[in-house]
């Protein structure tokens, strides 16, 4: 059971270069997340998915595409990278709270460090 | 989504109990409260979570007032390895929207020898 995966681990871009990062889990989540982390800060919600097929805006969704064909995936792009997008990318997962009749948690992945010069 | 406020940065010794306080004064009624550890370069762990009164799990304990205004993390006897940034996360974690959440910037909690 590896839980949450994120490929790649790194990533150095260019500006105006597209990539797209991978998220895998293997626990059968309903939901699951991209968030952005910069320096000495929380984590910001990009966007979001509550199910296979679905997604929506989360706080900061500007320069960011989203797409989650399968239940087990969930891929962040971005299609003309900017310097204002280094920053380290967590994906997340977690049951839906009336799924489970327990405590609410999402899992994260060990993160991609994105650096866009 | 109720916005909370910790302290930025606390620091402790290892053995000693430490008690972080998060301020959510605009809670819903609908609301929990949710906080998590990170340490550097990983992901976000859940560490526990609560409606009111007192949640107690393996890892720590966490208070929370009659008015829910706001709440306490408890972790008992903290070692070396307890440190890192919690957060304390408030939200409706209930329906189909998922959990939409906002992480502030978190407490750094730094245990010394």
């Amino acid at each position: 059971n590896a839980g949450v995966t994120q490929t790649p681990k790194f990533r150095v871009l260019k500006t105006g270069q597209s990539m797209t990062l991978l998220c895998a889990q293997d626990m059968n989540h309903e939901y699951m997340y991209w968030y952005r982390q910069d320096p000495g800060m929380g984590l910001r919600l990009i966007h979001y998915s509550v199910g296979e097929g679905t997604t929506a805006k989360g706080e900061v969704p500007d320069g960011y595409n989203v797409s989650r064909l399968k239940k087990q995936n969930f891929l962040l792009g971005l299609e003309s990278a900017a310097p204002s997008q280094t920053s380290v990318y967590f994906c997340a997962s977690s049951y839906s709270f009336t799924a489970r009749d327990r405590t609410y948690e999402q899992y994260f992945g060990p993160g991609t460090r994105l650096t866009v010069t | 989504l109720a916005k909370t406020t910790q302290p930025i940065s606390m620091d402790s010794y290892e053995g000693q109990e430490v008690n972080i306080t998060c301020s959510h004064n605009n809670i819903a009624t609908n609301d929990y409260i949710t906080w998590y550890q990170q340490f550097p370069s990983q992901g976000p762990r859940f560490i526990i979570q609560g409606y009111k009164t007192k949640v107690t799990n393996e890892v720590a304990s966490l208070f929370i007032p009659a008015d829910r205004k706001s709440s306490t993390l408890s972790l008992p006897r903290v070692s070396l390895s307890d440190t890192a940034v919690y957060y304390c996360l408030v939200g409706d974690i209930r329906g189909t929207g998922g959990f939409k959440t906002i992480f502030g910037a978190g407490t750094r909690l730094f245990v010394k020898a």
